[in-house]
Order: C-alpha cells, then structure tokens, then sequence
C-alpha cells in the first residue's frame, strides 16, 4: 500500500525555521515527482512547492520563494521541505503529494495526512 | 498565474441528488483539469483527472466535462458519504492552482 508519512510540523515564532519531512513507500519514488500543498485553517488548498524526480528541477509559489528550499533524498525515499523567515500566514497543515506523469495530465495522485506548522509569537 | 473560479461556494442537497460543479480557468488549460474530494480533518482525495478520466477506485457517479477554460464535475445520485468539499485545480503550469472549493452539504 502507497503511503506518505509527513512529519516536523511544530509551533515556531515569526522569522523562525522550520523543516518538513516526507517519508514515502509502498511505491517506486524516483520515478515521481513530489510536490508540497498546504491549507490554512478553515481554508482552501495552495500548492507550495514540487521537484521533479531526479531533484535537477524546483518550483515554488511566488508565497514561498526565497524562504522556502524543497529537496529530494532518492536513496532514502524522502522529500523535505526548508522553511525559514516564517510568517504568521505560512500556519497551514501541508501536505505531501505524489505527482502523476505528463500523459496523465500531472495530477495530484496520492496524499499524505498532512503535518501542522503554526507560526505565532 | 492561473486563476481558478469555482461555482457555487457552497450548495445543500439531499441524497439522490444530481449535483454539477463548475469550474472556469482564467485562461485555457486544455484539458489539464483535476477535481479533488476532501472530507473534514482529512487530505484531499483525486476524483477525475485530465479533466474527464475517472481514478482508480473512484465510483462511476462522479463524471467529469469540459476543455479549454470551462469545466464540470457531475455526481449522479448523490450518496451521504459524497457530502464534502470538492476543489477544481489546474496542471497546465506552475504555479498549480486550485478553485477556492464547493461545500455539499446535506439539506
């Protein structure tokens, strides 16, 4: 059975850091790009970051450039998420997302339970 | 970026319901168009994909229409386990966005 397993969400000041860990099984990882989907309480869904499946390729929200670093560890089928300079709007419970391939349209196939990061002073 | 309208915010329906969400992209996407479920206190669910196909394990009264800029996700017979909160989100190109959501919620 596929499962994502976050973990590392914490409560932490305004301007602090923070890092997100993603542990995957049940699947080939490498062969999937991973992204990052948060939700703010009581809101709807923005998508945060993704890397491809080699690690070669990032993208961010233009939210999270320059604060947040996503990267990839293939060996250890993990992806992890660097937060820094947080704010009190960056309090969300973000989820872990395997990504489909480009025949598929890259959806967002599969989830995990999401981990809560509150930032507040 | 992508601006993604979802209509209504929110409906209260009853089982056997036919229900249709709609979804409108502020610029054309082709047919790269996901429909997601989400239930209280847990993560999202994909329901269709591509804008039409059906995920594995997703039951056949949840169809999926629309290309270009103008979508539609239909349930047929609405069942109680279907009320939740349902989002549209595009995959034509970063950054993803999604629809601010539509509550089904039991009349």
């Amino acid at each position: 059975e596929e499962q994502l397993l976050e973990s590392g969400g914490d409560l932490v000041k305004p301007g602090g850091s923070l890092r997100l860990s993603c542990a995957a099984s049940g699947f080939t990882f490498k062969n999937y790009a991973m992204n990052w989907v948060r939700q703010a309480p009581g809101k709807g869904l923005e998508w945060v970051s993704g890397i491809s499946r080699n690690g070669d390729y990032t993208y961010y929200a233009d939210s999270v450039k320059g604060r947040f670093t996503i990267s990839r560890d293939n060996s250890k089928n993990t992806v992890h998420l660097q937060m820094s300079s947080l704010r009190v709007e960056d309090t969300a419970v973000y989820f872990c997302v395997k990504e489909g391939s480009s025949a598929d349209r890259f959806p967002l196939l599969n989830w995990g339970q999401g981990t809560l990061a509150v930032v507040s002073s | 970026d992508i601006q993604m309208t979802q209509a209504p915010s929110s409906l209260s329906t009853s089982v056997g319901d036919r229900v249709s969400i709609t979804c409108r992209s502020s610029q054309s996407i082709s047919n790269y168009l996901n429909w997601y479920q989400q239930k209280p206190g847990k993560a999202p669910k994909l329901l269709i994909y591509a804008a039409s196909r059906l995920q594995s394990g997703v039951p056949s009264r949840f169809t999926g229409s629309g290309s270009g800029t103008d979508f539609t996700l239909t349930i047929t017979s609405l069942r109680p386990e279907d009320f939740a909160t349902y989002y549209c989100q595009q995959s034509y190109t970063t950054p993803w966005t999604f629809g601010q959501g539509t509550k089904v919620e039991i009349k």
